[in-house]
């Protein structure tokens, strides 16, 4: 059964900063591109960051370029966000996204909170 | 930028068929990929590259995509279908709609 499961929200202040964590099982994790996509209290979905699998390639929303660096240890069969600079806007649950030409398989997702 | 246009809300009477629409630019030339997320859980793919149901949905869910219209079809709505769903393309990004709240009346 695939699993993913994040880890690493709370609540931080303006200009802090975070790491995220999502460990993967039940897929062999190293053929997979990973995604992290999160969402705003009570807002939609919005992609945050993408990265091939063998992590060579990697992309961002406009939103977070600069700030934020996505990762993934395939040995540890994990995935990760380092946010920096953290904003009140960027407020959100933050999923990871298993991409097979589509999102097949999200975890629940870690709350981040940024308030002073 | 590329953008989808979906309607905030749609109601469908118990046993009848809801239309959720994704409006873009030529979206008949992008696969479209479609959502669902209940209250408080994560989103679950029930439909992707326009027409095709992942294992697990049922054949009430349908899509279609032509023109600059992307439409998922839910035939026969009952009230575990109560979500909101989001259509998603990728150009030069990924994108998402902005999602649809669809009420079983």
């Amino acid at each position: 059964e695939v699993q993913l499961v994040e880890s690493g929200g709370g609540l931080v202040q303006p200009g802090g900063s975070l790491r995220l964590s999502c460990a993967a099982s039940g897929f062999t994790f190293s053929s997979y591109e990973m995604n992290w996509v999160r969402q705003a209290p009570g807002k939609g979905l919005e992609w945050v960051s993408y990265i091939s699998s063998s992590g060579s390639t990697i992309y961002y929303a406009d939103s977070v370029k600069g700030r934020f660096t996505i990762s993934r240890d395939n040995a540890k069969n994990s995935l990760y966000l380092q946010m920096n600079s953290l904003r009140a806007e960027d407020t959100a649950v933050y999923y990871c996204a298993r991409w097979e030409g589509a999102f097949d398989y999200w975890g629940q997702g870690t709350l981040v909170t940024v308030s002073s | 930028s590329y953008e989808l246009t979906q309607p905030l809300s749609v109601s469908v009477a118990l046993g009848q068929t809801a239309r959720i629409t994704c409006g873009g630019n030529n979206i008949g030339s992008k696969n479209v990929h479609w959502y669902q997320q209940k209250p408080g859980q994560a989103p679950v793919l029930v439909i992707y590259r326009d027409s095709n149901r992942p294992s697990g949905i049922p054949e009430r869910f349908s899509g279609s995509n032509s023109g600059n219209t992307a439409t998922l079809t839910i035939s026969r709505a009952q009230a575990g279908d109560e979500a909101d769903y989001y259509c998603q393309v990728w150009d030069s990004s990924i994108l998402f709609g902005g999602g649809t709240k669809l009420t079983v009346l």
